[in-house]
Order: C-alpha cells, then structure tokens, then sequence
C-alpha cells in the first residue's frame, strides 16, 4: 500500500493527452515538493519533473507537472509509442522524515 | 559527469544478511543526499532510506527499521546499504540515487544501475 495514491494504468491514443494523478497529504504533498519520474522496462527510473514543475534540460516540454494543495499531477501531450512506461510521483513527508512513492501508473499507448 | 556505480548481483539463503555498495564520482560527495530504493520483480519503486553524506545521518523507512543501515566511507565517495535478515520477499532490484537538490526536495538525478539481490534457500 503507497502512501501516495496514483492510477494503476491509462492509456490513450498516439499524439493524445494523458493526466496521471498523485494524491498525497498535508505532510508530504502539501508541505514539500513533487518529483516525478519514468521508467522503461529494464531500465532505472528517469527523472522527468521536479519541484512540482520543473524539467531537466533534456525532458521534451511534452511533460509538465502541476501541484495544488494535497495532490499533483504529470501531464504527457503529443504522446508516442516511446512514452510507454511506468510513471512515479515521489516527495518527502515532513511528520514521518521518510521519502514516499506512488505505486506507478502503467501508461499504453493505444 | 555524475556516476553511481554499484556493485554485483548477490544470492543469498534466508536469513543472511547483504551489503550492498554504491561508489560516486563527478561531483562533490559531502554535499548530496544519497538515498536507497528497491523493486520487487512486477512491483513498484520503494524508498528504503537515505543519508547525508557530511555527517552520516539516516532516515529510514519504517518498514526496514532495526534491518537496515546505511553507511557512507568518505575517502572513497561509496555509500553501503546492509540489510539483515533476509528473507524472499527481500528479492528485488536495488538502486541507489542522488539527490539533485543537494537538501531533501526528493528528486533523483543521477541512479546506479541497481544491483539484483535473490534470496533463495
């Protein structure tokens, strides 16, 4: 069971628009920042968005993260073939001291 | 450019215990936090702990309390994780991360390449 709470799988068709959630609480999403991450069959998780918004120089402005109050979210525009993998949300939780996850969302693209 | 580089897959029968090491390079070691994850095949990503590479603190995630620590060797920039223990629901992929933010906004830049832990009697 994640302390973060994200849909299991979505899909959708190429060059559509996908939205996948994380909720979270007052202690982790609430009071810190978001992170979020893909993660290819085989491969390390990659860093796709952090603080709550934000992306590394190499991540297509495809993906954008957002955040309000308790819950943040990824959206993936245009997608392609090459976005099918399983995303994570991440961040602290400032009343535990511990780092907490989602439990992945399965993305396909139809 | 930043490296974790971690050690090879280990077998292990129920009950050993692991010790797992994580070597970096290409950045300054005592200003990044280094954490710990692990995936169980088919599963999701789980945080295991982290700790702070200047003064050696831990946080660590409940669930592996009193199992677990965290260790981290200066001289040589290699953080280890030890797990105790071990029993078959402590099979899975282990990865070490940085912490990008150099303070604890969570998020990973840089990841080992994981090391493949099988416990097995």
């Amino acid at each position: 069971q994640s302390v973060l709470t994200q849909p299991p799988s979505m899909s959708a068709a190429p060059g559509q628009k996908v939205t996948i959630s994380c909720s979270g609480s007052s202690s982790n999403i609430g009071d810190n920042f978001v992170s979020w991450y893909q993660q290819l069959p085989g491969t390390a998780p990659k860093l796709l968005i952090y603080d709550n918004t934000e992306r590394p120089s190499d991540i297509p402005d495809r993906f954008s993260g957002s955040k309000s109050g308790t819950s943040a979210s990824l959206a993936i525009t245009g997608l392609q073939t090459g976005d099918e993998a399983d995303y994570y949300c991440g961040t602290w939780d400032s009343s535990l001291n511990i780092g907490v996850l989602g439990g992945g969302t399965r993305v396909t693209v139809l | 450019q930043v490296q974790l580089v971690q050690s090879g897959a280990e077998v292990k029968k129920p009950g050993a215990s692991v010790k797992l090491s994580c070597k970096t390079s290409g950045y300054t070691f005592t200003s990044y936090y280094v954490h710990w994850f692990r995936q169980a095949p088919g599963q999701g990503l789980e945080w295991l702990g982290e700790i702070r590479p200047w003064g050696g603190s831990t946080n660590y995630a409940e669930k592996f309390q009193g199992r677990i620590t965290l260790t981290r060797d200066t001289s040589t920039t290699t953080v280890y994780m030890q797990l105790n223990s071990l029993d078959s629901e402590d099979t899975a992929l282990y990865y070490c991360a940085r912490d990008g933010s150099g303070t604890l906004h969570f998020w990973f830049d840089s990841w080992g390449q994981g090391t493949l832990v099988t416990v097995s009697s």
